[in-house]
């Protein structure tokens, strides 16, 4: 079957804009995750679904970056008034449950102005 | 405190030389640990998993719970190897488990 898909795959906005960032997870997998990568850096978790527990949002770096999973399925990362500092590339993971593999999806790659 | 660390930022090393990438955890209960792997231009998947006990592309990982080490090894790397390797632990506790991941180490294997 299908992986984990991103979309946009690119990404360019302007400083102060709204961006949403969207991640279709591996069909039946009930943890969905979100990680940033910054140039250079490593995996910096940002927030984590499970089924329908409340998501651990322990991550998130402000209030501007926010996350909704629709049951199972689609995830939306919403980042307000992006700052230049936002640029990386966002990554989407699923995994059937949270011991088990992650399936990365390609990312997306933010670019600030 | 639940972490991964990973030394190395950065590994170089000669085609048909041994590499060891190092990983070491702190977490009190039974760890469960993982290497992924990201190649250049590829999604980020996994390697290989302790608890397989698998050699994945040559590589192997012996968990060493003495030095609370995961350390990855390879007798001859090849250039293909090259890539950007993240440890993680299985971390958390009960229904809120996750990964805590290193900040990996970036292999490049010169010919």
């Amino acid at each position: 079957g299908a992986g984990v898909s991103q979309s946009p795959s690119n990404k360019v906005t302007e400083k102060g804009k709204d961006v949403e960032l969207r991640c279709d997870p591996i069909s039946g997998h009930t943890a969905l995750y979100w990680y940033r990568q910054r140039l250079g850096q490593g995996l910096e978790f940002l927030i984590y679904f499970q089924g329908n527990s409340a998501p651990d949002k322990s991550g998130l770096p402000s209030d501007r970056f926010s996350a909704e999973r629709t049951g199972e399925s689609v995830s939306t990362l919403t980042i307000q008034r992006t700052q230049q500092e936002d640029s990386a590339v966002y990554l989407c993971a699923s995994s059937g449950r949270s011991q088990e593999t992650q399936y990365f999806g390609p990312g997306t790659r933010l670019l600030v102005l | 405190a639940q972490r991964v660390t990973q030394p190395e930022k950065l590994l170089s090393v000669f085609k048909g030389a041994p590499v060891e990438l190092k990983c070491n955890y702190s977490y009190s209960g039974s760890p469960e640990l993982f290497w992924y792997v990201q190649y250049s231009r590829q999604r980020l998947q996994l390697l290989l998993r302790h608890i397989s006990r698998e050699s994945i592309k040559g590589f192997t990982a012996d968990l060493n719970k003495g030095e609370t080490s995961f350390h990855l090894k390879k007798p001859f790397a090849q250039e293909e190897d090259s890539a950007m390797y993240y440890c993680a632990l299985l971390g958390g506790a009960g229904n809120n488990r996750k990964l805590i991941w290193g900040l990996g180490t970036s292999l490049a294997v010169n010919p």
